[in-house]
This record gives structure tokens, C-alpha cells and sequence, in this order.
């Protein structure tokens, strides 16, 4: 059973940035893509990019958020990280990482992090 | 890219079997064989019910099937039971390293 473990909860002003972090309870993605996706309250899930380390670190984003998001790895500790620009209110909501989005689909889920941009 | 539609809402009684459909395009569902379906309670991160159209992942119960047909995927669920009552979506690959998922599917056992 595959665990992923994601950084706490973060509290944020418009115009700033957030570094959300995840890692997989046994050191290793191994193979696998990682992506990011994320899911304001009440709302539905939304696919915001895809790292796989193993390849070098390709990286997809979604055309939406191309100009504000960065996915990067760190092999050293397994740690995926998710950095979003230029927050907006609109940017509130619950993110996941998860499991896959390269050549397969995805399947485990981290518990997801909450990030709340307010004034 | 525009998301997966899906109807906002289905209801059944228990031990009914209902269907949820996920329509996309010639350039998702109707491309890739990469559409998955997860389920998703209040609170709770989202968990796979259905892989690449119609696998089910080891512990998942046979009350749950997928299909595809052109441009359109379902999920069916069989002998509805009450723990069902949750929020379900569907993923496709997109092509171009994108994924889509669909807007999702209220689920009320009734």
C-alpha cells in the first residue's frame, strides 16, 4: 500500500506564493509520475501538472496555471514539491498529490494539503 | 482543454443499479484508454474504483464496472448499498501530457 504524505495546512496573502510538499511513505515515487491536483470547497477535482522524476524531471502543466506553477523534485529525499505564484483568492482550495499521470493513470492520493489565500 | 462532463447528480434505492456517464472527445475518451473513475466521500481524499476503462483495482467490489463507448465512459454501480452515497468522478488523459477529470456526480442512495 503505497502512503503519500503531504505538508500541513497554509495560510496566505494574495500575491504571494506557496511551496506544498509530498512524499511517499517508503522514500521512493520509484518509477512513477507524481501530479498535483487540486479541488476548491464544494468544487471538483482539477489536474494542475505532473512531474516524473525518473525521466529527468518532465514536468506538465495545465494550460491555466502554465505561467504561475512549478513542480520540481528533490531525489535526494523523494520530496515533490508544488509552487504556485501569484496567489488569488480563487486559488483556495484543498491539494492533492498523487500517484501517477505519466504513461498510467493515477491511483494513490495524498490526505491533501489545505491552502487559504485571504487578506 | 474543457472538463469531462458529468451529471451533477444520481439517486437510486438500495439494490438498484445506477450508471454515471462522462462524456468527453475525439482527443480524450475517444483516443486514450487511460479513463479512470474514483470515488470520493465528504472530507476524504479521492480513492480509484476503475482503471483504464474497466480494470478494478484489488480490493474494490465487483459491484462497481466501467465501459466506454466513442466518446463517452460510465460507470455503473450494481446492488446499491447505502456506504455508495458519495461523489464520483471520472479522469481521462488528454494527450500533450494533460490530464481532464469531469465535473463529478453527487450520488444519493435513496
Amino acid at each position: 500500500q503505497v502512503q503519500l504524505l503531504q505538508s500541513g495546512a497554509e495560510v496566505k496573502k494574495p500575491g504571494s506564493s506557496v511551496k506544498v510538499s509530498c512524499r511517499a511513505s517508503g522514500g521512493t515515487f520509484g518509477h512513477s509520475a507524481v501530479s498535483w491536483v487540486r479541488q476548491a470547497r464544494g468544487q471538483g477535482l482539477e489536474w494542475t501538472g505532473t512531474i516524473t522524476p525518473s525521466l529527468g524531471g518532465i514536468t506538465n502543466y495545465a494550460q491555466t496555471l502554465r505561467d504561475r506553477i512549478s513542480i520540481t523534485a528533490d531525489r535526494s529525499t523523494g520530496t515533490i514539491y508544488m509552487q504556485l505564484d501569484r496567489l488569488e483568492s480563487e486559488d483556495t482550495g484543498v491539494y492533492y498529490c498523487a500517484r501517477g499521470g505519466g504513461s498510467e493513470g493515477i491511483d494513490y492520493w495524498g490526505p491533501g494539503s489545505l491552502v487559504t489565500v485571504s487578506s | 482543454q474543457s472538463a469531462l462532463a458529468q451529471p451533477a447528480s444520481v439517486s437510486g434505492s438500495p439494490g438498484q443499479e445506477i450508471t454515471i456517464s462522462c462524456t468527453g472527445t475525439s482527443s480524450d475518451i475517444g483516443t486514450w484508454t487511460l479513463v479512470s473513475w474514483y470515488q470520493q466521500y465528504p472530507g476524504k481524499a479521492p480513492q480509484l474504483i476503475i482503471y483504464e476503462e474497466i480494470k478494478r483495482p484489488s480490493g474494490v467490489s465487483d459491484r462497481f464496472s466501467g465501459s466506454k463507448s466513442v466518446n463517452t465512459a460510465s460507470l455503473t454501480i450494481s446492488g446499491l448499498q447505502p456506504e455508495d452515497e458519495a461523489d464520483y468522478y471520472c479522469c481521462s488523459y488528454a494527450g500533450n501530457g494533460v490530464w481532464l477529470f469531469g465535473g463529478g456526480t453527487k450520488l444519493t442512495v435513496l
